[in-house]
C-alpha cells in the first residue's frame, strides 16, 4: 500500500457544482496534513492544512479522519479556475524530514 | 517579491556534466527543501536543511548535494549527470519543522527544469 494515496482522476465537472477528493495515508503516526493545488507547469501553492477538527475556508472545507486514516477536500459552487491538480501531503516524520505528497488528483471544471 | 526564488528556470546540459540550481528565500524560514518532480508528476523529497542539520532521502543518489552557504540559500549541486535525472527541481522553505503547528507549511519555488541530453 502507497503511503499517501488519491484518487488520480480526472474530475470533470460542470461550473457550480459541488466536488469531493479524498486522500489516504497509511502511517497511524502521521502528524501533519495538508492541500496543495498544483497548476500546470507552476509550482505547488498551499491551498489550506487540514486541522483535527475540521476546516473551512470560503469553499473549500477540508476534514481529517484519524480512524480511517483520510483527509478530505470539498470544494463548493466550483469555478472554472479551480482547475488544477490538488495534491493531498502527508508530513509522518518526527521532523519535516518524512514529508509525502500523493500523486494528485485532476479537477477539471467545464462551462 | 518573490518569496523563494529558483535560477536557473530551465537547463539543458549533456549527461556527464556538473551542474547547479540556485535557491534564495526571503521568508526568513529556517528550514528549506529540495524537491523532484518527475514526468509522471510525482513530487518526492529530496532534501531538507534545518540549521545546519542536513536530512537526505535514503533513495537520492550522493550525485546530488545540497550547499547552503547561509540561511536564506540551499543550492542543489548535481555531479555526472544522467538522462533520468530529467525533471522539474523544486526548492521550497518553511517556517521551521515543527509538526501540526502550521510552521511546517512549505512555499514552494517556480522550478527548474532540467532536460539532460
Amino acid at each position: 500500500r502507497k503511503e499517501v494515496e488519491q484518487d488520480p482522476g480526472p474530475f470533470n465537472v460542470p461550473e457550480g457544482a459541488t466536488v469531493a477528493f479524498n486522500c489516504t495515508y497509511s502511517n497511524s503516526a502521521s502528524q501533519s496534513f495538508f492541500w496543495y493545488r498544483q497548476d500546470c507547469r507552476k509550482e505547488p501553492k498551499l491551498l489550506m492544512s487540514v486541522y483535527s477538527s475540521g476546516n473551512e475556508d470560503g469553499r473549500f472545507t477540508a476534514q481529517l479522519n484519524r480512524a480511517s486514516q483520510y483527509i478530505s477536500l470539498l470544494i463548493r459552487d466550483s469555478k472554472l479556475s479551480d482547475s488544477a491538480t490538488y495534491l493531498c501531503v502527508v508530513n509522518i516524520g518526527s521532523s519535516a524530514s518524512k514529508i509525502i505528497f500523493g500523486s494528485g488528483t485532476r479537477l477539471s471544471i467545464r462551462p | 517579491d518573490t518569496a523563494v526564488s529558483q535560477t536557473p528556470k530551465y537547463l539543458v546540459t549533456q549527461m556527464g556534466n556538473d551542474k547547479s540550481i540556485k535557491c534564495e528565500q526571503n521568508l526568513g524560514h529556517d528550514t528549506m527543501y529540495w524537491y523532484k518532480q518527475d514526468s509522471k508528476k510525482f513530487l518526492k523529497i529530496m532534501f531538507s536543511y534545518n540549521n545546519k542539520e542536513l536530512i537526505i532521502n535514503e533513495t537520492v543518489p550522493n550525485r546530488f548535494s545540497p550547499k547552503s552557504p547561509d540561511k536564506a540559500h540551499l543550492n542543489l549541486h548535481i555531479n555526472s549527470l544522467e538522462l533520468g535525472d530529467s525533471a522539474v527541481y523544486f526548492c521550497a522553505s518553511s517556517q521551521d519543522n515543527s509538526l501540526g503547528t502550521g510552521t511546517d507549511t512549505q512555499y514552494f519555488g517556480p522550478g527548474t527544469r532540467l532536460t539532460v541530453l
